[in-house]
């Protein structure tokens, strides 16, 4: 079976400081792999998806970046943080199937900037 | 714009009654929906999703959802609740085939409380 891992669990970070999150998945190939931010938990916001190795696209422009230097793991990465990056982040996949794919998340990473 | 509403920010119910959670959507065409649950810090999980078919979806844990195209609801049902049941639940959806579909969008969400 298909398994979704995230780490760190929690984060802090002061101001300025840069930041990587990690996504992995197992059991899957070549899947789709995304990068959410939930703020205030209520609604996602879609950061970056990513469709194969190298490739990603970005939602929303901010400071934050995304690179999938292996098929299964998917990198989320800031230079310098700023307060309004706190929030939870998420990961999630679906397979390649291309039409109303399922995602499955991860556990998420909450981060706090101060 | 294509979206989905949850009109609702909580739901109260008592165990053992019947809940629903609602969700109205406005896409043009026929709309991929999804119902996805978010218990307190941690990930969300996939419920149920109508695609094309039969308007009742059954999905996990009891859950059950009813695709009505005159009303454009997609509202979230279960017989009896559980305490258990309480948590987050985000109504999605995602565009037709093609450039973005992949994408979904979620609605702002219903903090379902069940109450002993």
């Amino acid at each position: 079976s298909q398994t979704i891992h995230q780490w760190p669990a929690t984060l802090v970070q002061p101001v300025g400081s840069p930041l990587s999150l990690e996504c992995t998945v197992e059991g899957t190939s070549n899947p789709n792999l995304y990068w959410y931010r939930q703020a205030a938990g209520r609604g996602l916001q879609l950061l970056f998806y990513s469709v194969g190795i190298g490739q990603i696209s970005s939602e929303v422009p901010q400071n934050l970046s995304a690179s999938r230097p292996q098929d299964r793991q998917f990198i989320l990465s800031s230079k310098k943080l700023l307060l309004s990056d706190s929030g939870f982040y998420l990961c999630a996949w679906s397979v390649q199937a291309g039409v109303a794919d399922t995602q499955y998340f991860g556990p998420g990473t909450r981060l706090t900037v101060l | 714009a294509q979206s989905v509403a949850q009109p609702e920010d909580q739901v109260n119910v008592a165990e053992g009654n019947p809940l629903t959670v609602k969700c109205t959507y406005s896409v043009s065409g026929n709309p991929y929906l999804f119902w996805y649950v978010q218990y307190p810090n941690r990930g969300l999980q996939f419920l149920l999703k109508y695609i094309t078919g039969d308007n009742l979806v059954k999905g996990s844990y009891g859950f059950e959802a009813e695709f009505n195209k005159s009303q454009t609801s997609f509202h979230l049902k279960k017989p009896s609740a559980l305490v258990s049941d309480s948590a987050l639940y985000f109504c999605v959806f995602s565009p037709l085939a093609g450039a973005g579909s992949y994408q979904l969008t979620f609605g702002k969400g219903t903090k379902l409380s069940v109450i002993p």
